[in-house]
């Protein structure tokens, strides 16, 4: 088993729509929990980092984890064509390694 | 938040030469640095962990001889790809991790042998 599991996509959604990435693992030593986002031929870049569970809100972005279902998810309101990318879940321990879900393709449709 | 600044972007090389890509925290100081490959299409590949100070631990069936780190400095780690063969041709990425705000990554190198 993966240490991350994320669905792959392709997933494509008209714009304005509510975008809804989700990620589950198996490690319930992780802590720290990091949404990125990348386009393509660039590198990742840090959307929205987390620690433990909760919520937490930036603009049209919301992530939240369930550590008690070693579950997480990232919310996209509003969704415009530019958020169309590849999105990343990564996690860590309290050690320095971190762990990917292999991405999510989003197309957002003008 | 936090910058990690990789160079070059893109570098065309001959087979048989080697080629230095630089990774540099810009306003943190990163005691370990990460190097990843990404084919298209798919995920990050850690190859290696660069710990400043010490030799890099490589992942299994990375060739350490072929892919030399330094880390030599609290905001610079380099990736060599000796040797380079048009099979070493893919995109490198470093990240280096900020304590408290998570890991960051550089821009990406695109490397192509011919």
């Amino acid at each position: 088993q993966k240490e991350v599991e994320q669905d792959p996509g392709p997933l494509s959604v008209p714009e304005g729509a509510i975008v809804s990435l989700n990620c589950t693992y198996s490690n319930s030593a992780f802590q720290y929990f990091m949404w990125y986002r990348q386009y393509s031929r660039k590198g990742p870049e840090l959307l929205m980092y987390t620690y433990s569970s909760g919520n937490k809100e930036d603009g049209r972005f919301t992530a939240q984890v369930d550590k008690s279902s070693k579950y997480i998810s990232l919310f996209i309101r509003d969704s415009q064509p530019s958020d169309s990318a590849t999105y990343l879940c990564a996690m860590s321990g309290t050690g320095n390694q971190f762990y990917f879900g292999t991405g999510t393709s989003l197309t957002v449709i003008p | 938040g936090a910058v990690v600044s990789q160079h070059p972007s893109r570098v065309i090389c001959k087979s048989g030469t080697s080629v230095k890509i630089e990774c540099r925290s810009l306003d943190f100081q990163a005691t370990t640095m990460f190097w990843y490959r990404q084919f298209p299409k798919q995920s990050l590949m850690l190859m290696a962990t660069s710990n400043e100070g010490s030799k890099a631990t490589y992942e299994q069936g990375v060739e350490k001889d072929k892919f030399l780190i330094n880390h030599a400095s609290l905001t610079l780690s380099t990736l060599t790809v000796t040797s380079a063969h048009p099979e070493d041709s893919s995109f490198y990425i470093c990240s280096a991790r900020d304590q408290g705000k998570g890991a960051f990554f550089g821009q990406g190198t695109r490397l192509t042998v011919v």
